[in-house]
């Protein structure tokens, strides 16, 4: 069964220096996503991506972070400058049908000292 | 501002006693509302979404419900392996973006 594989699964790093998470949607997806979990909160949303560009984004997506799809498989998040607070658990999700029907990866735990 | 709020927030119950729970919404403008189930360390599982009050979609022993306010998943004889959190989520107004819950960690003992 098709799924979304994420990469690292743990990534830690120093405040300040620039993380790359990465994501490899489903093959035939088009539309994908990032949230974060930060541990005992809820599941946010911070960016959609369709058609080669963000359809939104939310308050927590600053200037900080970016989304790219530099090939036909990959799906980036960089956070620029990491900050003690981002680090949370980060999930990519892809979908065929827009937000109704996401499949989301395991996640990449990011840790932020 | 939009809220999903779910309960009860721990939820524990022997094998095969069915229960369930519960997610209320005040949202402009729902145009879904979607369950998903979430292991420890692990992404959520997509498990339904419902569009429109008095909706109904079933998957093995769960059951999800759809009012104008909230929402239900109902857990028939429940297993063990039906322990997990379980997510809330809504879509509304004009945004591509969802809105999730706390979620309610439901634990089933053999």
């Amino acid at each position: 069964e098709p799924e979304v594989t994420q990469t690292p699964s743990h990534q830690v790093t120093q405040m300040g220096q620039e993380v790359i998470l990465r994501c490899v949607p489903i093959s035939n997806h088009l539309y994908f996503y990032w949230y974060r979990q930060i541990l005992g909160q809820k599941v946010e949303f911070l960016v959609s991506f369709y058609n080669n560009e963000i359809s939104e984004k939310s308050e927590i997506f600053d200037d900080q972070f970016s989304v790219e799809r530099p090939d036909g498989s990959n799906f980036t998040l960089k956070i620029r400058s990491t900050k003690l607070e981002d680090s949370a658990m980060y999930f990519c999700a892809s979908s065929d049908r827009g937000v109704v029907e996401q499949y989301f990866g395991p996640g990449t735990r990011l840790t932020v000292t | 501002e939009d809220q999903v709020t779910q309960s009860p927030e721990a939820l524990r119950l022997q094998e095969g006693e069915s229960s369930s729970l519960n997610c209320s919404y005040t949202v402009s403008g729902l145009r879904g509302l979607f369950w998903y189930r979430q292991d420890p360390g692990k992404g959520p599982e997509f498990l339904f979404t419902l569009y429109s009050a008095g909706e109904e979609k079933e998957k093995e022993r769960l059951k999800a419900t759809l009012t104008k306010k909230e929402s239900f998943l109902h857990i028939t004889a429940p297993k063990p392996e039906d322990s997990a959190t379980y997510l809330c989520a809504v879509q509304a107004g004009r945004d591509d973006k969802i809105i999730f819950g706390k979620g309610t960690r439901l634990h089933i003992l053999p």
